[in-house]
């Protein structure tokens, strides 16, 4: 069946400090994608980033970088020199492409980041 | 601005009572997906519809129905409302049938409170 686990629920930093957040998925599916997600105060999902199961490459956008790893099933958000404005839930979710979540997503509990001034 | 809009942004009503969420999707996409956000089930699938047509369910009651409609919004009926169904209700849409096919972009949600 398929999973997405975000195991740290609440994380708290200071501004300036790096942080990781963890996502571990399980699914059967050979081809699968991969999201992150920011949930702000002010409610709405805004989408981050889509990575498709064949490609491993990390990804670096500005202060964001991902990494993923398919040997651990792993998809790991990394936010650099972390500001103020990036306190909010982060969900990781999965969907795939012959599996019992096509066409939807699968989302982790999420992990919610405060960083302190 | 996601550019799917959600109406209305919160709604507070009684037990027993129904309801009506509406949500018109991105210019040009064809697939509306509607999902639930509540603090002891996180984000649930309800339902997916492609171009007017029902694609997938998740974990949708029997009291909740959704439509899309020819001009591509959609609306999300909850009916014989319970305590319980109080949630956060998004709405996503995007431009192919499957949203592996393309990311998925979310509405701002309704916040519907039953009391």
């Amino acid at each position: 069946a398929q999973k997405v686990t975000q195991a740290q629920t609440e994380i708290s930093v200071v501004e300036k400090e790096d942080v990781t957040l963890d996502c571990v998925y399980e699914t059967r599916d050979t081809t699968y994608y991969l999201f992150w997600y920011k949930q702000p105060p002010s409610g709405e999902l805004v989408f981050l980033i889509r990575r498709n199961s064949f490609d491993e490459q990390n990804e670096i956008s500005g202060r964001y970088s991902w990494n993923f790893q398919k040997s651990t099933s792993s998809f790991n958000f990394t936010i650099t020199a972390s500001q103020v404005v990036d306190s909010a839930v982060y969900f990781c979710a999965l969907s795939e492409e012959y599996g019992g979540s096509q066409g939807n997503l699968i989302f982790g509990k999420g992990t919610k980041l405060s960083v302190k001034p | 601005d996601s550019g799917v809009t959600q109406t209305p942004k919160h709604l507070i009503t009684a037990t027993g009572q129904r309801v009506t969420l509406r949500c018109s999707p991105r210019s040009g996409d064809l697939s509306v997906y509607w999902y639930q956000q509540s603090l002891d089930q996180g984000l649930q699938f309800l339902i997916h519809y492609y171009n007017g047509e029902e694609r997938a369910k998740g974990n949708i009651l029997e009291r909740f129905s959704a439509q899309q409609f020819p001009d591509l919004h959609s609306e999300l009926n909850l009916s014989s409302l319970e305590l319980g169904d109080s949630a956060l209700y998004f709405c996503a849409s995007s431009v192919a049938g499957a949203v592996v096919n393309t990311e998925a972009f979310f509405g701002q949600g309704t916040r519907l409170t039953v009391v």
